[in-house]
């Protein structure tokens, strides 16, 4: 099965400052999602990535950042955190090849942006 | 907007008796609608997908009837247990655009003893 680990598992934030959320997976699937949690909403995706080098927004990317530097590592960047930022933050990974991959969730970063 | 729309946004049933989540759906170009549990304090997890060239995916006890013309789907979970109480998420995807996987807001089901 495959691995995501997110760090930190927990976070707290001022507001105006910067926010790095880190996601590493080793089963070197292509695709890495970031979502956010929020009750109410679902998850909500952010950026996506299709392979190292590669980001695509998602539907809601304002306010965020993402990088792939590499297969395995995916980073989700606040630049200036914001309190609307408070959120618990979903890195996921899949296969690629057709639209019916599954996503394995990483177990998520609570982020509080006070 | 929501693309995904699910409903109710909770549910309690008693144990033994059906559980039916609900689901609906704007984009036609939808081809792949997976359904996620999620426990509490846990990560999201696959549960049961469908494809729109089936009507109906069964698991177990639990079963995804399409309806493509209305852009409907739902979750029957038959002979629910305590085990069941959950969020369940109903998704969706498409082949186009990079295989952007979008959620509803999902649906708290209590299933009591």
């Amino acid at each position: 099965e495959a691995a995501v680990t997110q760090s930190p598992r927990n976070k707290v934030a001022v507001t105006g400052g910067k926010v790095t959320l880190s996601c590493n997976q080793t089963n070197n699937h292509n695709n890495m999602y970031w979502y956010r949690q929020d009750t109410g909403h679902g998850l909500r995706l952010i950026h996506y990535s299709y392979g190292a080098g590669s980001t695509e927004k998602g539907d809601i990317p304002d306010g965020y950042k993402a990088s792939r530097p590499s297969q395995e590592n995916f980073s989700l960047i606040l630049e200036l955190a914001t309190p609307s930022q408070t959120s618990v933050y979903f890195c996921a990974s899949g296969d690629t090849g057709s639209s019916a991959e599954t996503l394995y969730f990483g177990s998520g970063t609570r982020l509080t942006v006070l | 907007q929501q693309q995904v729309r699910q409903s109710p946004q909770s549910l309690t049933v008693w144990e033994g008796e059906t559980a039916i989540l609900n689901c609906s759906y704007e984009d036609s170009t939808f081809d792949y609608f997976p359904w996620y549990w999620q426990f509490p304090r846990e990560s999201p997890a696959l549960l049961i997908a469908i494809r729109p060239v089936s009507n109906k995916k069964e698991d177990g006890r639990f079963t995804i009837f399409f309806n493509k013309r209305e852009k409907k789907l739902s979750l029957h979970i038959t002979d629910s247990q305590p085990g069941d109480s959950a969020t369940y998420f109903c998704a969706a995807s498409a082949g186009t655009g990079g295989y952007k996987v979008v959620f509803g807001s999902g649906t708290r089901l209590l299933v009591s003893p």
